[in-house]
């Protein structure tokens, strides 16, 4: 089955880093782009950039640019999203997905992981 | 960035009734728009790509039209399982943002 596996719960505070992970099961994520999406709770979803795991091209929103970076390794089919400083603010789900198409650089998000919930309290 | 704005924020419909549900494109996006389904506690689901073009396995009760600015979502029969939030995308341009979301509630 082909599906999106993020990495686990997190609880921080604020101030620290965090790197958490989307793996792609079943198949190579290669030849997509993957891309992180923020629901904070009880609000809806916020698009928040996307890398190409062929060549780590990345794109970000400018709502987001600056305060995240997304990072892949192709050789292990995993697309990452990290914070170097985590706020409150960030206390969200945040989910991975991989466009319809490989290659497709403008395209629906096919495939989602199940989501990551990122805690951050002090 | 091209702003998404979706109405109604809440649809209070009976089961066995029609809803629909708009998207609009603050530019156009061509056919650029996906619709998603969210339910509680899960993460969103595919339902249209291509502005009207069903996703796999999507049942045949939901519709998408429109091209441009103006985009629907019409589920010809509520089911119990169709009460839920649902979003619009454009894919046209980076970002490629959601619109606010329209949540479907039993009347």
């Amino acid at each position: 089955e082909v599906q999106l596996v993020q990495s686990g719960a997190e609880v921080k505070k604020p101030g620290e880093s965090l790197k958490i992970s989307c793996k792609g099961s079943g198949y190579s994520l290669t030849n997509y782009w993957i891309g992180w999406v923020r629901q904070m709770p009880g609000t809806g979803l916020e698009w928040m950039g996307i890398i190409y795991l062929g060549d780590s091209d990345t794109k970000y929103s400018p709502s987001f640019e600056g305060h995240v970076t997304i990072s892949a390794d192709k050789s292990i089919s995993t697309a990452y999203l990290q914070w170097s400083s985590l706020k409150a603010s960030d206390t969200a789900m945040y989910y991975c997905a991989r466009h319809k198409y490989s290659t497709s650089l403008h395209d629906a998000f096919a495939i989602w992981g199940q989501g990551t919930m990122v805690t951050v309290s002090s | 960035e091209i702003v998404m704005t979706q109405s109604p924020v809440t649809l209070s419909v009976s089961p066995g009734e029609r809803a629909t549900l708009s998207c609009r494109a603050g530019q156009s996006v061509g056919s650029n728009l996906a619709w998603y389904q969210q339910k509680p506690g899960q993460a969103p689901r595919l339902l249209i790509f291509g502005a009207s073009t069903r996703a796999t396995g999507i049942p045949a009760r939901f519709s998408g039209s429109g091209s441009g600015t103006e985009f629907t979502l019409t589920i010809s029969s509520l089911q119990s399982e169709d009460f839920a939030v649902y979003y619009c995308q454009q894919y046209n341009n980076w970002p490629h943002r959601f619109g606010g979301g329209t949540k479907v509630e039993i009347k």
